[in-house]
């Protein structure tokens, strides 16, 4: 079955670094990889997604890369805000699996300003 | 309001009890989803359904009930609570697919004590 391994588990920067968070899958099957951020109190919001049929993919200031070989994939937060300060999670869809997202333990951001 | 709401927003029940949460999306999604969210385990899916009348089990089902007499409703009952259902449960929908661009509403903390 699918297993997302995500890492780190927390992670703190200074406003304006960059942040980089990182995840595994099991399955080379999987084929669609989401991420997800979560603020306190409020439930998880898409932010950008990724097909395996695509190396790289950027929305402003967040990109997600992934590596069919090595089965990672990452975040990429440039010129980081205090308000990018969430819980962020990666997923994926196993293609063999009825479907399901498999979601990561999630990572705690942390920006200071 | 328009989109995905649940309640209640905070129960505490005790073990052996009955308890359902409530789940209901205005955007007319085929797809719903309740999920659970534990420090260490990320989001993990207890039930989805397709439509009205068509639930399938997730990752974690046991001790979970679901029903869906209309499109816009998704209860999930705990038939009786134990400790181990302590968490925070959310609510998804979608509109485009099985797993993709969930719509998550901003949870119930459930307690049993």
């Amino acid at each position: 079955g699918e297993n997302v391994e995500q890492h780190p588990s927390t992670l703190s920067v200074q406003e304006g670094d960059s942040a980089v968070i990182k995840c595994t899958y099991s399955d080379s099957a999987s084929n669609y990889f989401p991420w997800y951020k979560q603020e306190l109190g409020k439930g998880p919001q898409l932010i950008i997604d990724i097909r395996s049929n695509v190396g790289e993919k950027k929305d402003q200031r967040i990109a997600v890369t992934l590596n069919k070989t090595a089965k990672h994939f990452s975040l990429h937060i440039t010129e980081t805000q205090p308000e990018d300060s969430a819980v962020y999670f990666c997923a994926a869809i196993p293609y063999n699996q009825g479907g399901k997202l498999i979601f990561g333990q999630g990572t705690e951001l942390s920006v200071k300003p | 309001d328009a989109g995905i709401t649940q309640s209640p927003r905070y129960k505490i029940t005790e073990t052996g009890r009955q308890v359902t949460l409530m789940c209901h999306q205005t955007w007319s999604h085929s797809y719903m989803f309740w999920y659970r969210q534990d420090l260490g385990h990320g989001l993990r899916l207890i039930y989805y359904s397709a439509a009205a009348d068509i639930t399938d089990k997730g990752e974690v089902p046991d001790g979970y009930v679901v029903s869906r007499s209309k499109t816009e409703n998704f209860p999930l009952t705990l038939e009786s609570a134990t400790r181990s259902q302590t968490s925070v449960y959310f609510c998804a929908s979608s509109g485009q697919g099985p797993n993709e661009k969930l719509f998550f509403g901003s949870g119930t903390q459930l307690s049993v004590l």
